[in-house]
């Protein structure tokens, strides 16, 4: 039940743009996105609920696309302060006691 | 508000060693959860709590033993630590009411001699 993220990395030069991609073999409710610097916690980014409704936060916004229960973030004109490892997590329809399913991370490396 | 904290932040353990993580919230969340991170896994859930008195098993719960006697705290414990269980553990919070933002830990880095 643990989403695939997908790539597994990317390098950017700053003022780049980039999409991670998250999918599952479940349907989902939500999709939740964390972002964590090294040796720190993760953080919350945003949350999308069903619907498709596109999300923004700064110059990363995302969408989710309940049919293909798939999500992606963009990060638009990159700054050295993205460099982290992004997380999706899930939350499944079927799920109870309201767990999350994180995928194993996405590692974003931005130069100057 | 401190949010999330956790104790200790380090700790080196010899093999067959025991002892416990704390986690402790002061936002009011039912919700609280114990999470490991290994390398190119991600967050990994161990056990988690819906409530005080409650406990469930996660993804990788052998090894691990959890107690939640106040709402606002949540313990982990390792009785027999094995180098396997060598990780950084993130406890994370929230709040009820449907799919909203889990708040981290800072995280405990356990090693396991």
């Amino acid at each position: 039940q643990q989403p695939v993220q997908s790539p597994q990395a990317v390098i950017l030069r700053e003022g780049e743009d980039a999409v991670i991609n998250c999918s599952s073999s479940k349907a989902l409710y939500s999709v939740h996105w964390y972002r964590q610097k090294h040796g720190e916690a993760p953080v919350f980014l945003m949350i999308l609920l069903k619907g498709g409704e596109q999300k923004g936060h700064d110059k990363i916004s995302a969408s989710f696309n309940e049919k293909k229960q798939q999500s992606s973030l963009y990060l638009t004109a990159s700054q050295l302060s993205y460099s982290g490892t992004y997380f999706c997590g899930t939350f499944d329809r079927g799920s109870t006691l309201g767990r999350l399913y994180f995928g194993r991370g996405t590692q974003l490396t931005v130069w100057p | 508000n401190a949010g999330v904290t956790q104790t200790p932040k380090f700790r080196v353990l010899k093999t067959g060693q025991s002892m416990t993580l704390l986690c402790a919230q002061d936002m009011n969340h039912e919700y609280m959860y114990w999470y490991r991170q290994d390398p190119g896994m991600g967050l990994r859930l161990i056990h988690y709590s819906v409530g005080e008195g409650t406990t469930a098993k996660g993804e990788v719960p052998d090894g691990y033993n959890v107690s939640r006697l106040k709402k606002q705290n949540f313990l982990l414990g390792l009785e027999s630590a094995a180098p396997s269980q060598t990780s950084v553990y993130f406890c994370a919070s929230r709040g009820s009411g449907g799919p909203v933002e889990q708040f981290f830990g800072p995280g405990t880095r356990l090693t396991v001699l």
